[in-house]
C-alpha cells in the first residue's frame, strides 16, 4: 500500500468549476506540501501546511492531521490550472510523494 | 526563475555512459535535495546535501553519486546509464536541514538514455 494516496488520479472539469483534489496519508507528519506540475515539467511549491487551513488567490488547501487527509480546493477554475498536483507529507524527516492528480481544464 | 539553477535542461547520451547533473541552490539555502521522476513513477527522493555533508539517502543507485561544494552547488553524477535511467531529475533547496522551513525546485534535467 503507497504511503500517499491522491484522488482522483485525473480530473477534467469545465472552466469556472469548483475542483477538489484529496490526499490521504498513513503515517504521522509534521506537515504537508502542495506542488503544482505544469506541463512543461517544472514544479512549483504552492502551500505548505500544517493545521487548519490556508489560502493563496484561488487554491485553498486545508489538513486535518488527525484524520491523516489534505484537500487542495481551486475555485473559479482556469485553462491555466490545468497541471499535475502533487501532495507530499513531511514526516520522519523526508518527504513522501503522492503520484499526482492530472487536472485538466476547459475552455 | 525560481533561484534553483539546474544545468543542463536537457542531456541525451548513450547506454554505458556517465554524466553530471548540476544544480545551484536559492541563494541562502544550505540543503540541496536531488529526485528522480520517471513516467511511470511519482517523484523519488535519491539523496540530501546539508551545507556540504550528507543529510539524508533515499532510493539512489550504487552507480549514482552526488556531492556538494563549498559553493554550496551540488552535483549528481550517473554512471554506466541504462535506459530506465531515463527520467526528470530535480533537485531542490531549502534554508535548512528539513523541508520544513520552506522548499523551492529547480526546473530540472531530462535526461533520456538511447
Amino acid at each position: 500500500k503507497n504511503e500517499v494516496e491522491q484522488s482522483p488520479q485525473n480530473l477534467t472539469a469545465q472552466e469556472g468549476e469548483f475542483i477538489t483534489i484529496n490526499c490521504s496519508y498513513s503515517v504521522g507528519i509534521s506537515a504537508l506540501h502542495w506542488l503544482q506540475q505544469h506541463p512543461g515539467g517544472g514544479i512549483v511549491s504552492l502551500f505548505m501546511l500544517s493545521s487548519g487551513k490556508k489560502k493563496h488567490g484561488r487554491l485553498i488547501a486545508t489538513i486535518n492531521i488527525q484524520e491523516k487527509h489534505s484537500s487542495l480546493h481551486i475555485t473559479a477554475s482556469h485553462p491555466r490550472d490545468s497541471a499535475v498536483y502533487i501532495c507530499a507529507p513531511f514526516g520522519n524527516e523526508k518527504l513522501t510523494f503522492g503520484t499526482g492528480t492530472r487536472l485538466t481544464i476547459i475552455p | 526563475d525560481s533561484g534553483v539553477t539546474q544545468t543542463p535542461k536537457h542531456l541525451i547520451t548513450a547506454t554505458g555512459q556517465r554524466v553530471t547533473l548540476r544544480c545551484s541552490p536559492r541563494s541562502g539555502d544550505l540543503s540541496v535535495y536531488w529526485y528522480q521522476q520517471s513516467l511511470d513513477q511519482g517523484l523519488q527522493f535519491l539523496i540530501q546535501y546539508y551545507n556540504g555533508e550528507e543529510r539524508a539517502k533515499g532510493n539512489i543507485l550504487e552507480r549514482f553519486s552526488a556531492q556538494q561544494f563549498p559553493d554550496l552547488h551540488s552535483e549528481l553524477n550517473l554512471s554506466s546509464l541504462e535506459l530506465g535511467d531515463s527520467a526528470l531529475y530535480f533537485c531542490a533547496s531549502s534554508p535548512g536541514d528539513s523541508a520544513l522551513g520552506g522548499y523551492t525546485f529547480g526546473s530540472g534535467t531530462r535526461l533520456t538514455v538511447v
